[in-house]
């Protein structure tokens, strides 16, 4: 069965500071998904990541994954205080539909 | 651009009751998936549909069901509503009828059960 990890749970970083979130899988996957949530809100797609060693970019963050290594980092960059939110990795166990997601970790950014 | 529409947007019922909620996917998307999110929870995969036809299942419970219709809205029915049922319910909608096709979110219902 597919399980999802991430780590931290909850960060609590001051503006302009860099930080990283990981996210570990337990079995091969097809693709690996970041998004965030704002409290009593929908999902927000934020990256897709389709192979080994996949790098994405989009303003202050910046999402890699190692299938190799079943792992995937979302790196924060200069936090601002716009970042706050929860943020989900999830993947599709190979072979069906069930997307799985992570634990998530829930962000604040401290001005 | 048309988003995924849920509705309602929030609904309240009481235990032992039941519940339709209602998802209408982007325009020529045909896979439609349900979740749930409990308080605090990660969002559950509960079950999915390519083509009106069920693609996979999750963590339903047998007291729920669900549809896709001809028009490739879906319905989730609830019934004997437990307290545990309160949460927040996410249809995703996706074209291609692949797994890893990327999936784009509706705004959720949230069902409080009381």
């Amino acid at each position: 069965e597919l399980k999802v990890e991430q780590n931290p749970l909850f960060l609590s970083m001051q503006e302009g500071k860099n930080y990283t979130i990981y996210c570990n899988y337990s079995t091969t996957s097809d693709r690996l998904y970041w998004y965030r949530q704002d409290p009593g809100k929908s999902l927000e797609s934020l990256f897709v990541l389709l192979s080994n060693g996949a790098v994405k970019q989009e303003g202050r963050l910046m999402a890699s994954l190692d299938t190799k290594a079943r792992l995937s980092t979302l790196h924060i960059t200069a936090a601002v205080h716009d970042l706050s939110a929860t943020y989900f990795c999830a993947v599709v166990s190979s072979g069906t539909y069930k997307y799985i997601f992570g634990t998530g970790t829930r962000l604040k950014v401290l001005a | 651009a048309a988003g995924v529409i849920q509705s309602p947007r929030h609904l309240i019922k009481e235990k032992r009751e039941t519940a339709t909620l209602k998802c209408y996917p982007i325009p020529r998307h045909d896979t439609v998936y349900w979740y749930q999110q409990g308080p605090g929870q990660d969002p559950q995969f509960l079950i999915s549909f390519y083509e009106k036809m069920q693609s996979d299942k999750g963590s339903i419970p047998d007291r729920f069901s669900a549809q896709q219709f001809s028009d490739y809205h879906s319905e989730l029915n609830m019934s004997s509503l437990e307290l545990g049922d309160s949460a927040l319910y996410f249809c995703a909608s996706s074209l291609g009828g692949r797994p890893t096709d990327t999936q784009y979110f509706g705004p959720g219902t949230r069902l409080t059960v009381l």
